[in-house]
């Protein structure tokens, strides 16, 4: 058990459907991020949020959009999505993600979305 | 443009010892970490290096030269529930993790 969870655990979404992803941490963490996973590919990271503010957003399209309520909960809604766009997305969290230091991300489980 | 690179796939035998090497080219350095996932399971933290040298955890163990752009991760007394991709991400200037593609690790009885 990480600590991270994430719901659904599988989705299958025609491109006009509008869908949510949920993460949820109960590590007492003040970062959360979304990480991308494609077969063979390195992780590709999505979005940062420290203390529920987006710090990063590595040229996401928009058809992805995050969501943090709180630093515990993490959300990314899905519409009009893409074939290219099924893959494994992943949640994590850590204490930060700013400055020098040695903490490592805590990961989900993962959702595998397939987008026919 | 930031690159990490690993083999793609490792193959070896229960009980013996295997490396899996991981060179980097980065915009700066703020440590490395190796992480295992399992097939169909959240990537798990083993290990950070930040200074030059051999960090030893059990079974495991990870070195790092910076001068060289390199790691490795070490594995003895290979088991078969460590059949797992093995992630290496270094941290660069901007604190941002950059990730290998993973090395897939084959044990056989």
């Amino acid at each position: 058990e990480t600590g991270v969870t994430q719901t659904p655990r599988h989705l299958v979404m025609g491109m006009t459907n509008k869908k949510s992803l949920k993460c949820e941490q109960h590590l007492g963490h003040n970062a959360m991020y979304w990480y991308k996973q494609s077969a063979k590919k390195p992780l590709e990271l999505m979005f940062v949020y420290n203390f529920k503010e987006q710090t990063e957003n590595n040229s996401v399209p928009s058809r992805f959009s995050p969501e943090c309520p709180n630093s515990s909960h993490l959300f990314l809604h899905l519409h009009t999505l893409q074939p290219e766009d099924s893959a494994l997305y992943l949640c994590a969290s850590s204490q930060t993600s700013l400055g020098d230091n040695s903490y490592e991300q805590y990961f989900g489980p993962g959702t595998r979305l397939t987008v026919t | 443009g930031q690159n990490i690179d690993q083999p793609t796939e490792m193959t070896a035998t229960e009980g013996a010892i295997v490396q899996i090497n991981c060179t980097y080219q980065t915009s700066g350095f703020n440590g490395l970490f190796w992480y295992q996932q399992h097939a169909g399971e959240a990537p798990t933290f083993l290990s950070y290096n930040v200074l030059d040298g051999l960090e030893e955890k059990g079974r495991f163990s990870s070195f790092l030269s910076r001068s060289k752009g390199y790691s490795y991760l070490l594995l003895k007394e290979l088991q078969m529930k460590d059949s797992a991709s093995y992630l290496c991400a270094v941290r660069d200037s901007n604190y941002q993790l950059i990730w290998g593609a993973g090395t897939k690790l084959i044990i056989k009885p």
